[in-house]
C-alpha cells in the first residue's frame, strides 16, 4: 500500500524568506508525485507533479520540488514566499494503475510580515 | 473552461438525517471522484467512477453512504443517516482518463456540519 508523510503539519515564515515543506512516500512500485495548495474555502489547485525525467520540477507561483527515489522524499520549496502563499499544502501520490490519489495530512505554511 | 462544480457549498443537519451532494465535473472527463477531508487532514478516496462505472468504492461506508454517475455525467453522494463523524468537507475530482498521470481538478467543496 502507498503512504505519504508530510513531515511538518505547521511551518512558520517571514515573507522574503525561503521555505522547505517536507514529503516522504512509500511505495512498492514506481509513482506519479504531486503537490496541491488549498486556499481557505476553495478546492485544492495543483502547484507541480513529477512523472518522470527530470528530478527537479518546477511549478506555478515560483515552486519547485525535487523528486529523490533513493530518499522516498519530494520536498517543495520556494525561495522568496510572500503573504499570499500562505495556505494549507498537501502532497499526495498516485501510480500508473489509475488509483486515486492518496494524500499527507497537510502542512499549514503560515507568512507573516 | 468549466471547472468542477458542486452544490450546495454549505449543509448543515441533525444526526441520523440524509443530505445529498452534487457535483457536475470538467466536459469530458471520464474519470470523477469523491474525497472526504476532515478537518486537519488531507482527503481520502471515498469512490472513484470510470464513465458511469465504479473502479473502487473500497472505502465508502456502504451501510450509509452511496454514489451514483448517471449516464457518466454528473454524480451525487449521499449519505443516510447521517452521524456526527461525517462533518467533513467533500471534494469532488475529475480527470480526462483514469492513469495516474492524468491531472485531477478539484471543485470548491461542501462543507457538511452535523449537529
Amino acid at each position: 500500500a502507498q503512504s505519504v508523510t508530510q513531515l511538518d503539519s505547521q511551518v512558520p515564515v517571514f515573507e522574503e524568506a525561503p521555505v522547505e515543506l517536507r514529503c516522504n512516500y512509500s511505495s512498492s512500485v514506481s509513482v506519479y508525485l504531486f503537490w496541491y495548495v488549498q486556499y481557505p474555502n476553495q478546492g485544492l489547485q495543483l502547484l507541480l507533479k513529477y512523472l518522470s525525467g527530470s528530478t527537479l520540477v518546477k511549478g506555478i507561483n515560483g515552486f519547485e520540488a525535487e523528486f529523490n527515489k533513493s530518499q522516498t522524499s519530494f520536498h517543495l520549496r520556494k525561495p522568496s514566499v510572500h503573504i499570499s502563499d500562505t495556505a494549507e499544502y498537501f502532497c499526495a501520490v498516485s501510480d500508473w494503475r489509475g488509483t486515486a490519489l492518496i494524500f499527507g495530512k497537510g502542512t499549514t505554511l503560515s507568512v507573516s510580515s | 473552461e468549466a471547472g468542477v462544480a458542486q452544490s450546495p457549498r454549505y449543509k448543515i443537519i441533525e444526526k441520523r438525517q440524509s443530505v445529498a451532494f452534487w457535483c457536475n465535473p470538467i466536459s469530458g472527463h471520464a474519470t470523477l471522484y469523491w474525497y472526504q477531508q476532515i478537518l486537519g487532514q488531507g482527503p481520502k478516496l471515498l469512490i472513484q467512477f470510470q464513465n458511469n462505472g465504479v473502479v473502487d468504492d473500497s472505502q465508502l461506508p456502504k451501510d450509509r453512504f452511496s454514489a451514483e454517475r448517471l449516464k457518466g455525467v454528473d454524480s451525487t453522494l449521499k449519505i443516510q443517516p447521517a452521524k456526527l463523524e461525517d462533518s467533513a468537507v467533500y471534494l469532488c475530482a475529475s480527470s480526462l482518463t483514469r492513469g495516474g498521470f492524468s491531472e485531477q481538478y478539484f471543485g470548491p467543496g461542501t462543507r457538511l456540519t452535523v449537529t
